[in-house]
């Protein structure tokens, strides 16, 4: 049972080039998250997909766009990456539990340098 | 604006000491969740609290909700090397439109 899977793990970028985080889980859970790491600042949410076919924006959704490809799937998308989004990035998913408490798995990480 | 403050942020100990970390919040919250993450890892949930005054405990950790859901306690007795890592509560507030937020977190370093 693979729970949520990132790739890339390690990237570095230039300014202005383009990329693409995959992350995949194989939990059936209708819920999906991309957040950001920063030293200091905990996890911030940058989008986030409550079920297959919507997504909503987060606290720091600028410079960044995602696609719910299916229920499995979820990508982030960097079109034009700036030295701001140097970061570790994680995804996780989530389905309610009966307590009617909303606990995420997460995936191991994906550290991106932009340069 | 930070919905959840996490306290102290850095807390450096030697083993067999005890120690507790606060989550505080102005806001209340429907559930708590008590997450640990080790470096080069996503963060693993230790438990979820849910009803205010709940008290639970896994094994040498003691997790509190505070009778109002505004805050929660982790408490650890006899603190080992192994329970060295960032500890990170995180909630869904009721005025945060259903989104789960994050407190920044404390990062625990115990010695042998």
């Amino acid at each position: 049972n693979a729970g949520v899977t990132q790739t890339p793990k390690f990237q570095v970028l230039k300014t202005g080039q383009s990329m693409t985080l995959q992350c995949a889980q194989d939990m059936n859970h209708n819920s999906m998250y991309w957040y950001r790491q920063d030293p200091g600042m905990g996890l911030r949410l940058i989008y986030y997909s409550a079920s297959e076919g919507t997504t909503d924006k987060g606290e720091v959704p600028n410079g960044y766009n995602v696609s719910r490809l299916n229920k499995r799937e979820f990508s982030l998308r960097l079109e034009s990456a700036a030295p701001s989004q140097t970061s570790v990035y994680f995804c996780a998913s989530s389905d309610w539990e009966s307590s009617g408490a909303n606990v995420l798995t997460f995936g191991a990480g994906s550290r991106l340098t932009v340069l | 604006t930070q919905l959840l403050e996490q306290s102290p942020q850095f807390l450096s100990i030697q083993e067999g000491e005890n120690l507790t970390v606060y989550c505080n919040s102005s806001s209340v919250f429907s559930s708590l969740q008590w997450y640990r993450q080790e470096p080069g890892e996503g963060p693993v949930l230790l438990v979820t609290v849910v009803t205010g005054g709940e008290v639970k405990k896994l094994k040498r950790l003691t997790f509190q909700f505070g009778d109002a859901r505004k805050d929660s306690s982790l408490h650890i007795t006899a603190a080992q090397p192994g329970d060295t890592g960032l500890y990170l509560c995180a909630g869904k507030a009721y005025t945060n439109a259903g989104k789960s937020t994050f407190g920044d977190g404390t990062t625990l370093t115990v010695k042998p």
